[in-house]
């Protein structure tokens, strides 16, 4: 079974600048939410999608938008690029929305903005 | 507004000896709790979780509390090994929604 994966790794943007961040959700697995993860932070919630319909947002602006396609593979969009988006960028899917269905994270997309 | 806090950032544990991380919530609403470990280059994993209407749940060497009344819960490692080096993260959920809300993270560091 595979498990959650994300690409790329590491990514370095200008301020102003768009980025799509990709995110593989585990087998079987029809949700999939996105966090922020600040430096010596904990992650933030930034979206949930469930059955490519956004399902839950966080406290973020509208320039991040995400997409859920119908391999229930994912995409987190940011555009105009500020330098307080670089974190780390954390998918999670589970086999269902309800609060009892675990969450299974990958691995980050580690994104700098200068 | 930090809805869960973790007020210890670092924590030292002598191998063998048992490990207590601490995790204190504001919002009365929340009535589901996890833990994750997240080693650096990895995703967080999930560890251990708690309903609201239990008071402890474990699973091997990794025991949860709940304290309601207190809004505080705990995380104990028995006995605690080097392998158990990493950053934990407690969470918290309110039923029905998947949005989890974490903490800031605790460096556990286990000493030989």
């Amino acid at each position: 079974e595979t498990g959650v994966t994300q690409s790329p790794t590491h990514l370095i943007k200008t301020r102003g600048q768009q980025v799509t961040l990709r995110c593989s959700s585990q087998s079987g697995h029809n949700t999939v939410s996105w966090y922020q993860q600040a430096l010596g932070q904990g992650p933030q919630f930034i979206f949930q999608y469930y059955r490519e319909e956004e399902n839950g947002r966080g406290n973020f602006p509208p320039r991040f938008s995400g997409l859920q396609f119908p391999n229930y593979s994912s995409e987190l969009n940011v555009n105009a690029l500020e330098l307080d988006d670089s974190a780390l960028y954390l998918c999670a899917s589970s086999l269902g929305q309800t609060s009892t269905d675990t969450q299974y994270f990958g691995p980050g997309t580690r994104l700098t903005v200068l | 507004d930090q809805q869960v806090k973790q007020n210890s950032p670092s924590l030292s544990v002598q191998e063998g000896r048992i490990s207590i991380l601490n995790c204190d919530y504001t919002n009365s609403m929340f009535d589901y709790f996890l833990w994750y470990k997240k080693y650096p280059a990895e995703g967080p994993t999930f560890l251990i979780s708690i309903s609201s209407i239990k008071d402890k749940n474990e699973d091997g060497r990794f025991t949860v509390f709940l304290n309601k009344s207190a809004k505080h819960l705990s995380l104990h490692i028995v006995p605690s090994q080097p392998g158990d080096s990493a950053v934990y993260f407690c969470a918290a959920q309110i039923q029905g929604a998947q949005k989890l809300v974490f903490g800031q993270g605790t460096r556990l560091t286990i000493n030989p």
